[in-house]
């Protein structure tokens, strides 16, 4: 079946450092990626997604790519703030899962003034 | 309202008693997920409805736990005879369209707590 797998938390940064938070995916289909976000004391949103091989999504400073040859679709930042801290999901949904949305595990990102 | 409404916010039980938890889509949203999150943990789907297609209850993870809806609206997650291992949030999310690009909106969660 599908699955996501994400790095590992918690991530820890010096505001202005780069982040990158890998996830790699498994689906027998063409799935479309997503990053959630969940900020402290609040629910989960969409940060940004991709729906093609090679497409780019981006949001508030944030990129991520599908590279479907690799199976992933990495989050990064340039140049984090501490309003930056939160829990970062990736995301997929196929056809073969008849569209529904499975998660990773998440990973916690702290970045320190 | 504006966004996916969830009640109660926070539910506190003792073990062996049923609950019940409550979503409000987004109107209009034809798609509707339950999702449970344990403490530090990530999301684990539970169920899938998808306008009147039968619901996709794969992650349901005994036959404690079932779910309804009501056309395209409300939906209750009911949990019989809680064990503490239930205790955890209980997301719901609505999304407006099927296929790939369908953007989820998430509801603020119901925290149960099984004594």
């Amino acid at each position: 079946g599908n699955s996501v797998t994400q790095m590992e938390g918690p991530v820890t940064l010096s505001e202005e450092a780069f982040l990158t938070i890998n996830c790699t995916y498994t689906a027998t289909g063409y799935p479309s990626l997503f990053w959630y976000v969940q900020y402290p004391g609040e629910g989960l949103q969409l940060l940004l997604k991709a729906t093609k091989a090679d497409d780019k999504g981006s949001n508030k400073g944030f990129e991520a790519t599908y590279r479907k040859e690799t199976t992933s679709f990495h989050l990064e930042k340039g140049s984090v703030q501490v309003s930056d801290s939160a829990v970062y999901f990736c995301a997929l949904s196929d056809r073969s899962g008849g569209f529904k949305t499975i998660f990773g595990a998440g990973t916690r990102l702290f970045v320190k003034a | 309202g504006a966004g996916v409404s969830q009640s109660p916010s926070n539910k506190v039980t003792e073990k062996g008693k049923d609950v019940e938890l409550r979503c409000d889509p987004i109107s209009g949203h034809t798609a509707l997920y339950w999702y449970r999150q344990r403490l530090g943990q990530g999301l684990e789907f539970l169920i899938y409805f998808q306008g009147n297609s039968a619901p996709d209850k794969s992650g349901l993870p005994s036959d404690r736990f079932s779910a309804e809806r009501t056309g395209e609206s409300v939906s209750t997650l009911t949990i019989q005879r809680t064990q503490q291992e239930d205790s955890a949030v209980y997301l719901c999310a609505s999304s407006a369209s099927t296929g790939p690009v369908g953007e989820l909106f998430f509801g603020e969660g119901s925290r149960l707590t099984v004594l």
